[in-house]
């Protein structure tokens, strides 16, 4: 089992450039999140998904922007990379919303921003 | 904004000891998961509690959830070097959303055989 699976897992970027994350998940979740993790921060929500073709804010989504195109895939953008941005950042899949279902999170992506 | 206060930060005790961290918070929560997770690796869930003052059992982790449904504390027993990691305690607030979960900062903890 695949599980969600986020590519690249590793990327440099100099500040100003932009990127693409992936997410896939092979479990057929209607619900996809992207989260960051920073040290002495903790897990925070970015974006989320609570179906194909929507897209809404989470706690610090600025400077981010994703789209759900189709169901598994999940889409993390970058458009001018900052330094801030600086981070580990994981996309996450769950069956039910938030409150009681589980969250199934890929290995992470780690973005340094020079 | 419902925030999550982990303790301690950081633990580091010797392979068969006993262990306590705590999850506190003012706000209620409807249900609270704990998650652990490894370096190099996304978090993993490990136990989901709902109503208050529910304990659960996982081999040598137990779960509690406080009465008032604000706070949660993970015990373990003996603990092994495999235990070694971060948790992680997320809190589902009473609003319903899809955003609902709002995760504490962790608890690095370190078995040293």
């Amino acid at each position: 089992n695949a599980g969600v699976t986020q590519t690249p897992k590793f990327r440099v970027l100099k500040t100003g450039q932009s990127m693409t994350l992936l997410c896939a998940q092979d479990m057929n979740h209607e619900y996809m999140y992207w989260y960051r993790q920073d040290p002495g921060m903790g897990l925070r929500l970015i974006h989320y998904s609570v179906g194909e073709g929507t897209t809404a804010k989470g706690e610090v989504p600025d400077g981010y922007n994703v789209s759900r195109l189709k169901k598994q895939n999940f889409l993390l953008g970058l458009e001018s990379a900052a330094p801030s941005q600086t981070s580990v950042y994981f996309c996450a899949s769950s069956f039910n919303r938030g409150n009681t279902g589980e969250l199934f999170f890929g290995e992470g992506s780690r973005l340094t921003v020079l | 904004t419902q925030l999550l206060e982990q303790s301690p930060q950081f633990l580091s005790i010797q392979e068969g000891e006993n262990l306590t961290v705590y999850c506190n918070s003012s706000s209620v929560f409807s249900s609270l998961q704990w998650y652990r997770q490894e370096p190099g690796e996304g978090p993993v869930l490990l136990v989901t509690v709902v109503t208050g003052g529910e304990v659960k059992k996982l081999k040598r982790l137990t779960f509690q959830f406080g009465d008032a449904r604000k706070d949660s504390s993970l015990h373990i027993t003996a603990a092994q070097p495999g235990d070694t990691g971060l948790y992680l305690c997320a809190g589902a607030g009473s609003g319903g959303g899809a955003d609902g979960l709002t995760f504490g900062k962790g608890t690095h903890l370190i078995i040293q055989p």
